[in-house]
This record gives C-alpha cells, sequence and structure tokens, in this order.
C-alpha cells in the first residue's frame, strides 16, 4: 500500500540553526501538507501547496518558515532559524484531491535546544 | 481558537461492547469532517469520512454520525476490539476554490479497549 514517508524521524538542532525536513509524499498525489503537534496539543496546520505554489498557510507559518517540491517526489519543510517553540512533531500529508483523504506521514520530531 | 472540540480526553469500554467518541465543531462553513486514529510514534491513519449532505456514513464495525443542526459528531465503534486502542482525532475542512482545503483538528480522545 502506497504511504508517505518523512527522513529523519528524530532531528535535534540548536537554537538558531537551520533545518530541512523532508517528505516523499504518494505518488500520484497533487496535493501537500505539514502540519505540527506540539507535546500534549493538538494537531496543527501550517501549510498547503498545489502547483507548485503555496496555497494556504497559517499564522505560525512565518517568514521562517518555507516549503519546496525541487523535484517530482520530494517536499521539504525548512525553517530558517528555530526556535525553542519549534519543538514539535512534524508531519507531511498528501491527497489526490476533492474529498480524498489527506494521508499522513510517521513524522518528523524536532527538537530544539 | 477551539473550532473543532472534543471533550473527553480519554474513554475506556470494555472488548465486545460499543465504544462512543463525540466531536462538536463551531465553524458553520465546515462541511467535511473525518476521523483518524493515531498510535504512539506514527502519524495520524484515516478512519471514516463524511459530508455534510449526509447524517451518517458506515464502514464495517466503524459509523459516524452528523448532526449539522447540532453540529456535533460521533464515531461508532462495534463491536470494539483491543486494536482499537489509541487516540482518535476528529477533524473537520470546509470546501474551497483549493480542491482539498486544510483540516482543523480536535484534540483527541484516548480510547483504551479493556479486555
Amino acid at each position: 500500500e502506497p504511504e508517505v514517508t518523512q527522513t529523519p524521524s528524530h532531528q535535534v538542532t540548536q537554537m538558531g540553526q537551520e533545518v530541512i525536513l523532508r517528505c516523499v509524499p504518494i505518488s500520484n498525489h497533487l496535493y501537500f501538507y505539514w502540519y505540527r503537534q506540539i507535546l500534549g496539543q493538538k494537531v496543527e496546520f501550517l501549510v498547503s501547496f498545489y502547483n507548485n505554489e503555496i496555497s494556504e498557510k497559517s499564522e505560525i507559518f512565518d517568514d521562517q518558515f518555507s516549503v519546496e517540491r525541487p523535484d517530482g517526489s520530494n517536499f521539504t519543510l525548512k525553517i530558517r532559524s528555530t526556535k525553542l517553540e519549534d519543538s514539535a512533531m512534524y508531519f507531511c500529508a498528501s491527497s489526490g484531491g476533492g474529498f480524498d483523504e489527506q494521508f499522513f506521514g510517521p513524522g518528523t520530531r524536532l527538537t530544539v535546544l | 481558537d477551539q473550532q473543532v472540540k472534543q471533550n473527553s480526553p480519554s474513554l475506556s469500554v470494555q472488548e465486545g461492547r460499543i465504544s462512543i467518541l463525540n466531536c462538536d465543531y463551531t465553524n458553520s462553513m465546515f462541511d467535511y469532517f473525518l476521523w483518524y486514529k493515531k498510535y504512539p510514534a506514527e502519524g495520524p491513519t484515516f478512519l471514516i469520512s463524511i459530508s455534510s449532505i449526509k447524517d451518517k456514513n458506515e464502514d464495517g464495525r466503524f459509523t459516524v454520525f452528523l448532526n449539522k443542526s447540532a453540529k456535533h459528531l460521533s464515531l461508532h465503534i462495534v463491536p470494539s476490539q483491543p486494536g482499537d486502542s489509541a487516540v482518535y482525532f476528529c477533524a473537520a475542512s470546509a470546501s474551497g476554490d483549493f480542491g482539498n482545503e486544510k483540516l482543523t483538528f480536535g484534540t483527541g480522545t484516548r480510547l483504551t479497549i479493556i479486555p
């Protein structure tokens, strides 16, 4: 069964450093998303991406964040200068569109020290 | 901003009985609702969905009921099995130009099935 994959599973970084979280969505999907879940809180939407551009972003997704689909398979989330409060599980998701459900990856745990 | 609420953080049910998980929403623009199941160290896994034109959707042991006037939905699992023990998230979206809009999640309910 096709699945969304994410690397790395765990990333530890120092405050102020740049991190890139990587995702490989399901191959025939067209819509891509990043969500995050801070420990003990709910899953929150960050950004959606379609046709090589951002479709919607939340207020969390400020200038420190960017997304890219550098080739036909990868979808990345970059945080330019990490803050302590960026520590969370980051989930990538993809969808075929319409009322298709979003399929989630296993997540990357980001720890900012 | 609690547009989607799951007021029960936890629920314990005997194996074989019915599990009922509840979810309330406040945004009347939501027209598509989903339930996801999540195990520790894994991403959410889609379970079942319902669009606002329906009031019930069934898939095997899982049934979702939608009461639009009350802005309430529920997930029924019958019979409950030990493998159903997980955190269940209610999620909602509103149709838009994009075609597949962002999901707004509730805080989750931890379901424990007692053998």
